[in-house]
């Protein structure tokens, strides 16, 4: 059973554009979500992060949004880069629990083009 | 720089071998953790140790075993028995309610 679902596998957006990545979970009782970028032949690294007190948070060109009656958390990224290229996990957890608690979605492979 | 090393980058062995990849960390941080993705699937939890010589079994350790003798070392043994070794594995490490740091990963192909 899939808890956080990426529905959409890959994403093209030109360069100078917005970037909108989603992700959908079924948990309820999920409370903190991140995001998390992955280059090529590298491992993920943490992006940003929402607890469920809020409905957005930024940081700098990323905003995530969370919708909790629609158990949907999207981010967006503006303007897109062509560094920003990558693939996109979103992860949640009960509390900000240590990582053993995380589940992550399958991931959103993004491509800005210039 | 601080940071996780993950060793070799690329492996390759025969079916019925066991093979055991490297993971050191240098950020101090208590908790460490191995991680398998599969193509189309998210990251899956193998096994984590929150304090040295101790661990604990993730979602899919079956076929796997791990040490943890040293807070910098975290080394995870994939042994004959698992059915689906060749995977992209992944090591990370984190404070206690950290966000996770990880690792460049091992490729490991089974044939």
């Amino acid at each position: 059973d899939q808890q956080v679902k990426q529905n959409s596998p890959s994403l093209s957006v030109q360069e100078g554009r917005i970037s909108i990545l989603n992700c959908d979970y079924t948990n309820s009782m999920f409370d903190y979500f991140l995001w998390y970028k992955k280059y090529p032949a590298e491992g993920p690294t943490f992006l940003i992060s929402i607890s469920s007190i809020k409905d957005k948070n930024e940081d700098g060109r990323f905003t995530v949004f969370l919708n909790k009656s629609a158990k949907h958390l999207s981010l967006h990224i503006v303007p897109s880069q062509p560094g920003d290229s990558a693939v996109y996990f979103c992860a949640a957890s009960v509390g900000k629990s240590s990582g053993d608690k995380l589940t992550f979605g399958t991931g959103t492979r993004l491509a800005v083009r210039p | 720089d601080g940071g996780i090393t993950q060793s070799p980058k690329y492996l390759f062995r025969k079916e019925g071998q066991n093979v055991t990849l490297s993971c050191e960390q240098n950020l101090n941080h208590d908790a460490m953790y191995w991680y398998r993705q599969d193509p189309g699937q998210g990251l899956r939890l193998i096994y984590y140790s929150q304090i040295v010589n101790d661990f604990q079994k993730g979602d899919i350790a079956e076929g796997y075993s791990v040490s943890r003798e040293k807070k910098e070392s975290f080394p995870l043994t994939v042994t004959s028995a698992q059915k689906n070794p060749t995977a992209f594995y992944l090591c990370a490490s984190s404070t206690t309610f950290g966000h996770l740091h990880f690792g460049n990963g091992t490729r490991l192909t089974v044939t």
